[in-house]
């Protein structure tokens, strides 16, 4: 059975920096992409990148590159959204997703993370 | 960027009722466009990938559709189970894009 856990509720402040998780169980790690996906607060969703374990290659969102980084460890089957420098703007709840066929198939709960002085 | 739109925005529906759910890319996706229901409170499901093929697990009362552009998603009769935001979602061009959502209720 293919599942997501992420890492839980983040309150910070801005400036400070931020590495959440979404491990992953029940199938082959490193041969699925992996993507990050937003939600503001009673918004829609918005793509944030993907990155493909095996290689560690990645393809990011104009809006948030610069801002956020992916990266896995492949030896514990888990994906980490990183930021060094939180904004306000950053909050929301991110949720990690597997790419299936075509589609993300496969959702973590998501991680609210939330940047307030 | 690719933009999405949907329509309607929202809709309330009954019970047994055939819902149709409309979305547009702003340029030619292929087949790249998937469909995903989000219920309140809860995580995003994918209902169907590559315009038209069923999910596993989905309920076969949900079909999807394509012309040029154009994509639908249809519910053949509502359930209440079925209500919440339905998203399209493409992924032929970079940065995969989702269409602002249409709410459905009862």
């Amino acid at each position: 059975d293919v599942q997501l856990l992420q890492s839980g509720t983040e309150l910070k402040k801005p400036g400070e920096s931020l590495r959440i998780s979404c491990q992953t169980s029940g199938y082959s790690f490193t041969t699925y992409w992996i993507n990050w996906v937003r939600q503001m607060p009673g918004k829609g969703l918005e793509w944030v990148g993907r990155i493909y374990p095996d290689d560690s290659g990645t393809d990011y969102n104009p809006a948030f590159q610069g801002q956020a980084s992916m990266s896995t460890d492949n030896s514990i089957n888990t994906a980490f959204l990183q930021w060094n420098s939180l904004k306000a703007s950053d909050t929301g709840i991110y949720y990690c997703a597997r790419n299936g066929n075509l589609g993300l198939d496969s959702w973590g709960q998501g991680t609210l993370v939330a940047v307030s002085s | 960027d690719v933009q999405m739109t949907q329509s309607p925005s929202s809709l309330s529906a009954s019970v047994g009722d055939r819902v149709t759910i409309s979305c547009r890319a702003s340029q030619n996706i292929a087949n790249y466009l998937n469909w995903y229901l989000q219920k309140p409170g809860k995580v995003p499901k994918l209902l169907v990938y590559a315009s038209s093929i069923l999910q596993s697990g989905v309920p076969l009362r949900f079909s999807g559709s394509a012309s040029g552009t154009n994509f639908t998603l249809t519910i053949t009769s509502l359930q209440p189970e079925d209500i919440g935001t339905f998203y399209c979602h493409q992924t032929f061009d970079y940065p995969q894009t989702f269409g602002p959502g249409t709410r459905v209720d009862l």
